[in-house]
């Protein structure tokens, strides 16, 4: 049983275009994050949710939105995509609000603009 | 500002020892992470400091002194699957998690 669950696991698509990557988390837990980690390797954070509220939007463009219909799920959605937007995304989630406890990450979803 | 450092690479031989250092500067301190990430997955965790002295797991243990600002991840008895990236992170007086880029660890037989 995956407990964080992310799709597609792959995304090629055009600069310009729009799309979208779903993140669900079946573990119970309060607070869920978006991740971006590019090819240098350093994992940073984009968006943090807690029980479907905002609490961390770190300086991401604005054609950046993540969306939380209920707790245990995080989606983002990416308008007018650019190169520098390739890169892994991870969603993750801890229980508890903040960073204090364990993070449990989604596999992964690449992304690659042409 | 914020800054967690750690060695970029690192290469060891099977069934030696390794030490990976972690130093950080950040506002304030409310724990450190390890996390494992192999190449192409997803990072999982590994152990968690919030005071000082030693944390033994198995085969991997952590150390952490918060008055130097320093930690490291030590694993024993190398296996070839333990290579991969080892990510150093620090919560922050927010409650916000401030990561080191990884240390990349390579066995060879």
């Amino acid at each position: 049983d995956t407990a964080v669950s992310q799709t597609p696991k792959y995304l090629v698509t055009q600069m310009g275009n729009d799309k979208s990557i779903k993140c669900e988390q079946n573990l119970g837990h309060d607070t869920m994050y978006w991740y971006k980690q590019d090819s240098k390797k350093f994992l940073k954070i984009m968006f943090s949710y807690n029980n479907k509220e905002l609490i961390i939007n770190e300086t991401v463009p604005n054609r950046f939105s993540p969306k939380s219909p209920d707790k245990a799920h995080l989606n983002l959605h990416i308008n007018s995509l650019e190169l520098g937007d390739s890169a892994v995304y991870f969603c993750a989630s801890s229980q508890g609000m903040g960073a204090a406890g364990e993070l449990f990450f989604g596999e992964g979803s690449r992304l690659t603009v042409l | 500002g914020q800054n967690i450092d750690q060695p970029t690479e690192m290469t060891a031989t099977e069934g030696a020892i390794v030490q990976i250092n972690c130093t950080y500067q950040t506002s304030g301190f409310n724990g450190l992470f390890w996390y494992q990430q192999h190449a192409g997955e997803a990072p999982t965790f590994l152990s968690y400091n919030v005071l000082d002295g030693l944390e033994e797991k198995g085969r991997f243990s952590s150390f952490l002194s918060r008055s130097k600002g320093y930690s490291y991840l030590l694993l024993k008895e190398l296996q070839m699957k333990d290579s991969a990236s080892y990510l150093c992170a620090v919560v922050d007086s927010n409650y916000q998690l401030i990561w080191g880029a990884g240390t990349k660890l390579i066995i060879k037989p």
